[in-house]
């Protein structure tokens, strides 16, 4: 059965600098994995995917993510943080006929 | 191209009534899914249609259903409605033309609070 661990509920980074957000996951076959973002009374927004190919995937407002199949990881990352990326990240690999989410990450960039 | 559209976008109840939501995938998709999220357990998957057929159904009681219509709009209904149905539901459309490859987009949600 597919799983996913967000180990952290929430992380706090200074605006300008980097950021990560982490994610493990537990799939059967090949791992399609997703990340989305959720802002205050919104509904879930796509980032980014990895379905295959370069481990490296770049998606909307600068985000990138890095794919490593050894750790069964899938790390969210951002080379430089704005107050404007605080919100609620979930990612979620593609199970059997759904996506399973993580609990989400809050994340919180100061001024 | 349209995103989504759930409506309506908030709804009050009061126990044992029953509630129907709707929603309006991106044209062209033909798979809808529905999740519910709480705060206490997170993002739920409800259930998935496709071509009108449910395709997976996820853990929730039988007052959850629904249906598809054949222009890919869904509706979720949930009867006798209870303290602990009150959540975000959202809705999610993609294309569906081979396994996960495809994105799924979410709509804006419906705020159900059952009194």
């Amino acid at each position: 059965a597919q799983s996913v661990a967000q180990p952290e509920d929430q992380v706090n980074v200074a605006e300008g600098n980097p950021l990560t957000v982490k994610c493990t996951y537990s799939v059967s076959g090949n791992p399609y994995l997703f990340w989305y973002v959720q802002y205050p009374n919104r509904g879930l927004q796509f980032l980014l995917k990895y379905i295959t190919g370069d481990n490296l995937v770049k998606g909307s407002y600068g985000f990138e993510a890095e794919f490593n199949k050894s750790q069964t990881s899938f790390h969210l990352k951002k080379p430089s943080a704005l107050v404007s990326d605080s919100a609620l990240y979930f990612c979620a690999p593609a199970g059997f006929q759904k996506l399973v989410f993580g609990t989400g990450t809050r994340l919180l960039v100061s001024p | 191209k349209a995103g989504v559209t759930q409506t309506p976008r908030y709804l009050i109840k009061t126990r044992g009534q029953q509630v129907t939501l709707s929603c309006s995938p991106i044209s062209g998709h033909r798979s809808v899914s529905w999740y519910q999220q709480t705060p206490g357990q997170g993002l739920q998957f409800l259930f998935e249609y496709f071509s009108e057929t449910q395709r997976n159904k996820g853990n929730f009681p039988g007052r959850f259903s629904g249906r598809q219509f054949s222009n890919s709009r869904s509706e979720m209904n949930v009867s006798t409605l209870e303290l602990g149905d009150s959540a975000l539901y959202l809705c999610a459309s993609r294309l569906a033309r081979t396994g996960w490859t495809d994105t799924q987009y979410f709509g804006p949600g419906t705020r159900l609070t059952v009194l």
